[in-house]
């Protein structure tokens, strides 16, 4: 099926490992973004992506790295998990036509990350 | 820094009440304003706003912008109970690709 679409949707993990969060995305977007969204923080830019190999920070980048080697895949990965980067997390997309943002962010479904 | 603040926080209403959720804003180089509504899951698009004073409306939802004074509003009449949800807000610069959003405004409307 088109659209966005992210893995795992639930991970649990213990700090100090490795996760690495998927999103895979059909439509050919140009940007694509990773965002949290903790209790009373509403969604904070973690990383976007302008098109491949491009990548850039956004309000909240510490402890998480991002790659976008094909224009449908941005994985985040968090190098060390910390308690703190528990947090449900979106991955979206929006295209550019014409050179002008539609306006419409395109989002996945989630993934939910507990940290113990 | 681009700021978004979302008023109330919270709110709890009856079926057929009409709401007005507050939106206000600090950005540089002002592009564009959206709303979102979030239920379960992923946020879905409700609105994009561009110009001042130009409404936006989509059924019993409807939108308004005034950037002089920087701040948007969004107008829920008759309430449904499928109305309970996050409502987001979002600016957008210049460069289309910086979105901040806003806490939300949780809406809770009870039958």
């Amino acid at each position: 099926d088109a659209g966005i679409t992210q893995s795992p949707r639930y991970k649990i993990t213990e700090t100090g490992r490795q996760v690495t969060l998927m999103c895979h995305q059909t439509w050919s977007h140009s940007y694509m973004f990773w965002y949290r969204q903790d209790l009373g923080h509403g969604l904070r830019l973690i990383y976007y992506s302008a098109a491949a190999d491009i990548t850039d920070k956004g309000e909240v980048p510490d402890g998480y790295v991002v790659s976008r080697s094909k224009t449908e895949n941005f994985p985040l990965t968090l190098e060390s998990a910390t308690r703190s980067q528990t947090s449900v997390y979106f991955c979206a997309s929006f295209p550019l036509v014409g050179g002008e943002n539609t306006g419409e962010l395109f989002f996945g479904e989630g993934s939910r990350l507990t940290v113990l | 820094e681009d700021k978004v603040v979302q008023s109330p926080l919270s709110l709890v209403v009856h079926e057929g009440d009409t709401v007005t959720l507050n939106c206000s804003y600090e950005v540089t180089n002002f592009r564009s304003l959206l709303w979102y509504k979030q239920e379960k899951k992923a946020p879905t698009f409700l609105f994009m706003l561009t110009s001042s004073g130009i409404e936006k409306k989509s059924g019993r939802l409807s939108s308004i912008l005034d950037k002089k004074e920087l701040f948007s509003i969004l107008n829920i009449t008759a309430t449904q109970t499928g109305d309970s949800a996050v409502y987001l807000c979002a600016v957008v610069d210049n460069y289309g690709q910086n979105f901040v959003f806003g806490p939300g405004t949780r809406l809770s409307v009870l039958p």
